[in-house]
C-alpha cells in the first residue's frame, strides 16, 4: 500500500515569506507526527496529532510555526515569516492509534521522504 | 528527560566485515527502542524495534539489536556488511506520557563501506 507522502519535496523561499508543507499519512493511521532534521540539531520532534487534535505541540520552536490536521488525514505545517535557521528537512510520520488500556501502543512510526526547505 | 547517545559519528568498515553501532539511552521507565536507517535523500526506514520480551531482536536486512537494561544500551549488529548498507543509522527511544508519543533520536552514525 501507499506510504506517507509529503509535498513539495523541495522548497526554496526568501526570508520573511510564509511556507506550507503538506503531509498525507498512511490510510487508517490516526496518529501523525512532524519532525525536523537539521545539521546542527539532528532529528527533533515538533508536534503530535491524534485525530485532528494536537495533544503535544511542545516541539514547535516558536509561534511562527503552526500545524493543523483535517478529516483525521492530511496535515499542513505552516511556517510564517521564515528565517534562515528554519532551513532543514521536515519529516512527517504516521502510526496506528494507541491500543486499549493495558495494551502497549502500536506506535511504530512510518516516515515520509521529507520536504527540504531552504530559506535564502 | 529522555535522551539517546550514539557515540560514533562515523564508522568505516570493509564489505563482509561485522558491524556494531552503539546506542545508549536515558529514560525513566521501560523503554521502547528503535533503530532507523536513512539513505541519502530518503526518509527514515525502520530496521527493528524493542518493546518487551526477548532482549535480542531481529530486524530487516539481516540486522539485530540487543537490549541491555543494566547498561542502558541497545546496540545494533550485523555479522556481514554489504556495500548497500552504507547509510546513516539512528537510534531512538519513544517517550510516552502526558498524552504524547514522540521519538527522541540520537545524532546518528554514518556508515561507510569499503569494497
Amino acid at each position: 500500500g501507499a506510504g506517507v507522502s509529503q509535498s513539495p519535496s523541495n522548497k526554496v523561499t526568501e526570508k520573511g515569506k510564509d511556507v506550507e508543507l503538506r503531509c498525507d499519512p498512511i490510510s487508517g493511521h490516526t496518529a501523525l507526527y512532524w519532525y525536523r532534521q537539521s545539521l546542527g540539531q539532528g532529528l527533533e520532534f515538533l508536534i503530535y496529532f491524534q485525530g485532528n487534535s494536537a495533544p503535544d505541540k511542545s516541539g514547535l520552536p516558536s509561534d511562527r510555526f503552526s500545524a493543523e490536521r483535517t478529516g483525521g488525514s492530511v496535515s499542513t505545517l505552516t511556517i510564517q515569516r521564515t528565517q534562515q535557521e528554519d532551513s532543514a528537512v521536515y519529516l512527517c510520520a504516521s502510526s496506528l492509534a494507541r491500543g486499549l488500556a493495558g495494551v502497549r501502543p502500536a506506535n511504530e512510526q512510518f516516515f515520509g521522504p521529507g520536504t527540504r526547505l531552504t530559506v535564502l | 528527560a529522555q535522551s539517546v547517545t550514539q557515540p560514533d559519528i562515523h564508522i568505516t568498515v570493509s564489505e563482509g566485515a561485522s558491524l556494531e553501532l552503539r546506542c545508549n539511552y536515558s529514560y525513566g521507565a521501560t523503554p521502547y527502542l528503535f533503530w532507523y536507517v536513512q539513505s541519502p535523500g530518503q526518509g527514515l526506514q525502520l530496521l527493528l524495534k524493542y518493546f518487551s520480551g526477548d532482549t535480542l531482536v531481529q530486524g530487516i536486512k539481516g540486522f539485530e539489536a540487543e537490549f541491555k537494561r543494566s547498561q542502558s544500551s541497545f546496540n545494533l549488529r550485523k555479522p556481514s556488511v554489504h556495500w548497500s548498507d552504507a547509510a546513516e543509522y539512528f537510534c531512538a527511544v519513544l517517550y510516552s506520557g502526558a498524552g504524547s508519543y514522540q521519538l527522541t533520536f540520537g545524532k546518528g552514525t554514518k556508515l561507510s563501506v569499503i569494497p
